[in-house]
């Protein structure tokens, strides 16, 4: 069984640019949900897409959009790049079947906007 | 929108002592989770409590859950170096697609 892979673990992008981030879930897992955690913070929660559909979405404004893929590989892009989206991304999947709780998260990608 | 606040947010401990970390919620939810982090790492599940009363233990650490005081606790016993880390907890909300909400996080050092 597999985890959760991000790509890439770290990244530098110039502000105004953009960027995507990429996620490959657990086995089995058909829902996936991205959180930002700035430093010295706790994660905040994205949005989560479970079947390629977008089902809930947390407070970040419209130029954080994301994908699901059959496969249930997922991807973060944010548009426009602030100072203020430099943090760590994390990327969780989990299971919708009844009886499994929680996330399995991935190892993360470190974006710093300068 | 949901708050969870965890205190202390720093915690300094000598090995071998007992201490307890504390995570309020503001929301009825029976679902919480309890997560440790090494700097510069990702998450780590430590523990699942899905009910009232319900209550973990994993080597030193032990977490309960009272969802009726909407409070958990991580109570750590006979600290060893190794249990530095920061620990968060997090709530479900199952009325926002299972959405967490993460706790601000408790820094745990722990010194020889």
């Amino acid at each position: 069984e597999t985890g959760v892979t991000q790509s890439p673990t770290h990244l530098i992008k110039t502000r105004g640019q953009q960027v995507t981030l990429r996620c490959s879930s657990q086995s089995g897992h058909n829902t996936v949900s991205w959180y930002q955690q700035a430093l010295g913070q706790g994660p905040q929660f994205i949005f989560q897409y479970y079947r390629e559909e977008e089902n809930g979405r947390g407070n970040f404004p419209p130029r954080f959009s994301g994908l699901q893929f059959p496969n249930y590989s997922s991807e973060l892009n944010v548009n426009a790049l602030e100072l203020d989206d430099s943090a760590l991304y994390l990327c969780a999947s989990s299971s919708a079947r009844q009886g499994t709780y929680g996330y399995t998260f991935g190892s993360g990608t470190r974006l710093t906007v300068v | 929108e949901l708050k969870v606040e965890q205190n202390p947010l720093f915690l300094s401990m000598q090995e071998g002592k007992n201490y307890t970390i504390y995570c309020n919620y503001s929301t009825t939810s029976d679902r919480l989770y309890w997560y440790r982090q090494d700097p510069g790492k990702s998450l780590e599940s430590l523990f699942v409590l899905l009910s009232n009363g319900a209550v973990k233990q994993e080597g030193r650490l032990m977490a309960s859950l009272d969802t009726k005081a909407r409070l958990s606790t991580l109570h750590i016993t006979a600290a060893v170096h190794d249990l530095s880390a920061t620990y968060f907890c997090a709530v479900e909300s199952v009325y926002t697609g299972n959405q967490f909400y993460f706790g601000t996080g408790t820094s745990l050092t722990v010194i020889p």
